[in-house]
């Protein structure tokens, strides 16, 4: 059975930094793509970064320009799981965060249940 | 970016009910559109990928159809299971961007 769980949310001060991690079983992690998608309180899905999945080669990158230069997803392979690392936070990253599994491109077919990241002084 | 603009933002309809709801790209994403489900407290739900293909395990009364830049989700008799908000996501180019949803209430 798939299955991802994302930790690592909390309660951030703003400007401070979080490391979200998605722990993943039940699948050859290594050869799926990746993405952190958020919600905020009320609103709408927004994606947010994907990370490719190609053994042996270097993982491509892409992230959404409301988090580009704030943040790092990466994955460690060894591990089966995916992270996320987010600097300067602000109240707007107060946000519901999904990891979920890419398959055919960019289609999620598989969903952690989320981790809240709130930031607020 | 593709935008992706959903209507209606909502819908109050019965059970048993016809149900659709559009999609529209910003340009031609071919049949790169997806739609999701997502429930209250829950994670989203895959219903339909490439437009038009079921996800398994989704009912049969889900249905999607188009190419180009429209696209339509179509339940055929509503249950009371699919009261829920539905997302459609384009897949074509990065960012991957999410409509604003459609939230199916009870009349």
């Amino acid at each position: 059975e798939v299955q991802l769980l994302e930790s690592g949310g909390g309660l951030v001060q703003p400007g401070g930094s979080l490391r979200l991690s998605c722990a993943a079983s039940g699948f050859t992690f290594s050869i799926y793509a990746m993405s952190w998608v958020r919600q905020a309180p009320g609103k709408g899905l927004e994606w947010v970064s994907s990370i490719s999945g190609i053994p042996g080669s270097a993982a491509t990158t892409e992230y959404a320009a409301s988090l580009k230069g704030r943040s790092t997803i990466s994955r460690d392979d060894s591990k089966n799981t995916l992270y996320l690392q987010i600097h300067s936070l602000r109240v707007e990253d107060t946000a519901i965060y999904y990891c979920a599994r890419a398959f055919a491109g960019w289609n999620y077919d598989y969903w952690g249940q989320g981790t809240l990241v709130t930031v607020s002084s | 970016d593709i935008r992706v603009t959903q209507s209606p933002s909502s819908l109050s309809v019965s059970v048993g009910d016809r149900i659709t709801i559009t999609c529209r790209a910003s340009q031609s994403i071919s049949n790169y559109l997806n739609w999701y489900q997502q429930k209250p407290g829950r994670a989203p739900e895959l219903l339909i990928y490439a437009a038009s293909t079921l996800q398994s395990g989704v009912p049969s009364r889900f249905s999607g159809s188009g190419s180009g830049t429209d696209f339509t989700l179509t339940i055929s008799s509503l249950q009371p299971e699919d009261f829920a908000t539905y997302y459609c996501q384009q897949s074509y180019s990065s960012p991957c961007i999410f409509g604003q949803g459609t939230k199916l209430e009870i009349k």
